[in-house]
């Protein structure tokens, strides 16, 4: 089945530590998106990739970094420079870069930081 | 630049009543406006799309949206809600331009027996 996968579901991080979060593929999708969802305030956007090697910044970009070497996958690392990192992570999918069609999210990965 | 705007923060409704869930949005192009749907602790899943084509949108499970241009409005109903249809409702616009999307804050929906 095609789709987009997340991993892991759930992650904990001690303060200081850089911590990478996983997401794949397999829809053939050229752009790829990166979003923190915190309770009561949507979906913030972080980073967006609409083809390989090369990404843009978001609305929320510091503290994080992401790479784009293949058109599957788009890895995001939230580094100590992440103020803020509890949050729920979700990644997007999209045919096509123009945003006139649908985005298709993976299951999402919580972070925690301890 | 462009907004949405989601009008209550939780709407309650009881099993069978209608179901009306507010977004108005801004935009400085042609708008492409979505709703999405989120279960906890998952992603989110597409209801329904409007592109430029009918004004009117059907969507999955029964759910529709009517763009109005004039009221920049995209409103999602649903005739009779079922206790299903509890989770939590994402209104988003599209700049086309840069190829991304802005999300609202959301909408969630209890449904009462």
């Amino acid at each position: 089945d095609g789709g987009i996968t997340q991993s892991p579901k759930y992650l904990f991080r001690k303060e200081g530590q850089n911590v990478t979060l996983s997401c794949e593929q397999n829809l053939n999708h050229d752009a790829m998106y990166w979003y923190r969802q915190d309770p009561g305030q949507g979906l913030r956007l972080i980073y967006y990739s609409q083809i390989v090697n090369d990404f843009q910044k978001g609305d929320i970009a510091e503290g994080y970094s992401v790479s784009r070497e293949k058109k599957e996958s788009f890895p995001l690392t939230v580094t100590s420079a992440q103020k803020n990192p509890t949050a729920f992570y979700l990644c997007a999918s999209q045919s096509g870069a123009s945003g006139r069609r649908e985005q298709f999210f993976g299951p999402g990965t919580r972070l925690t930081v301890l | 630049a462009q907004s949405v705007t989601q009008l209550g923060s939780h709407v309650s409704v009881s099993e069978g009543a209608l179901v009306l869930l507010r977004c108005n949005y801004s935009s400085s192009v042609p708008p492409y406006l979505f709703w999405y749907v989120q279960y906890p602790n998952q992603g989110l899943q597409l209801l329904l799309k409007y592109t430029s084509a009918a004004t009117l949108v059907k969507g999955i499970n029964g759910f529709e949206a009517e763009f109005k241009k004039s009221e920049t409005s995209f409103h999602l109903t649903k005739p009779s809600a079922h206790m299903s249809d509890a989770a939590e409702y994402f209104c988003a616009v599209t700049d086309t331009n840069a190829g991304k999307s802005t999300f609202g804050d959301g909408t969630t929906l209890t449904v009462k027996p």
